[in-house]
């Protein structure tokens, strides 16, 4: 069964500092991975993608990383701000087109604080 | 419209009501989801349509039905709502091997 697992599922920071968000996935056969951003009361926004061949992704203060390898990627937010309090989704799609080939994490609810 | 677009954003229901959940785009995506969001579970998929006039069951069927009678419309009806389907409801869409984009949500209460 295809599954991917989050890690933590709640963080608080402050203000300023960075924190990694983590993300192992068991789908196969992989096509992409993609973290998402829920605001509270929004649906899901997708921030990076991250194909087979691609290590790392930037996109502003967020930047992704992937291990195909290991089956392992990361969330990384550089110099954190408020605006940044959200869940974070990390969503692996499965080769194909079906409708049932994306799988969900459980999410990592962030809290940045003043 | 821009995107896509749920209705409504919240309802009360009543045990034993029927209820349409509407969700509507533009983006001639071929492929479109309905999930549901509850805390500590995630987002887990109910059904989806890969096409027009196709639709297949998710993780959580049980309790809804779907219609895809064109491109632009997904609609979810829970045929009896009983208490457990409270929940916050997504409905997506998706182009290809593209991102899947979410609506805002639908907040249903069943009492």
């Amino acid at each position: 069964k295809n599954q991917v697992e989050q890690s933590p599922q709640s963080l608080i920071i402050l203000e300023g500092k960075n924190c990694t968000l983590q993300c192992n996935y068991t789908v196969s056969p992989f096509s992409n991975l993609r973290w998402y951003k829920q605001d509270t009361g929004r649906g899901p926004v997708s921030l990076t993608i991250m194909t087979f061949s691609e290590n790392t992704k930037s996109n502003g203060r967020y930047t992704a990383t992937l291990d195909a390898d290991t089956k392992q990627s990361s969330l990384h937010i550089t110099a954190s701000q408020l605006s940044d309090s959200a869940s974070y989704i990390c969503v692996v799609s499965a080769m194909g087109n079906a409708g049932n080939m994306l799988t969900f994490g459980g999410g990592t609810r962030l809290m940045v604080k003043p | 419209i821009a995107g896509i677009t749920q209705a409504p954003t919240s309802q009360i229901l009543a045990a034993g009501r029927r209820m349409t959940l509407r969700c509507t785009q533009d983006m001639r995506h071929n492929a479109m989801y309905w999930y549901r969001q509850d805390l500590g579970l995630g987002l887990r998929l109910i059904h989806y349509s890969n096409t027009a006039g196709t639709t297949g069951k998710g993780e959580v069927p049980d309790g809804y039905s779907v219609s895809r009678a064109n491109t632009d419309d997904f609609p979810l009806t829970l045929a009896s709502a009983v208490p457990s389907q409270t929940s916050v409801y997504f409905c997506a869409s998706r182009g290809g091997n593209t991102e899947a984009f979410f609506g805002q949500g639908t907040r249903l209460t069943v009492v």
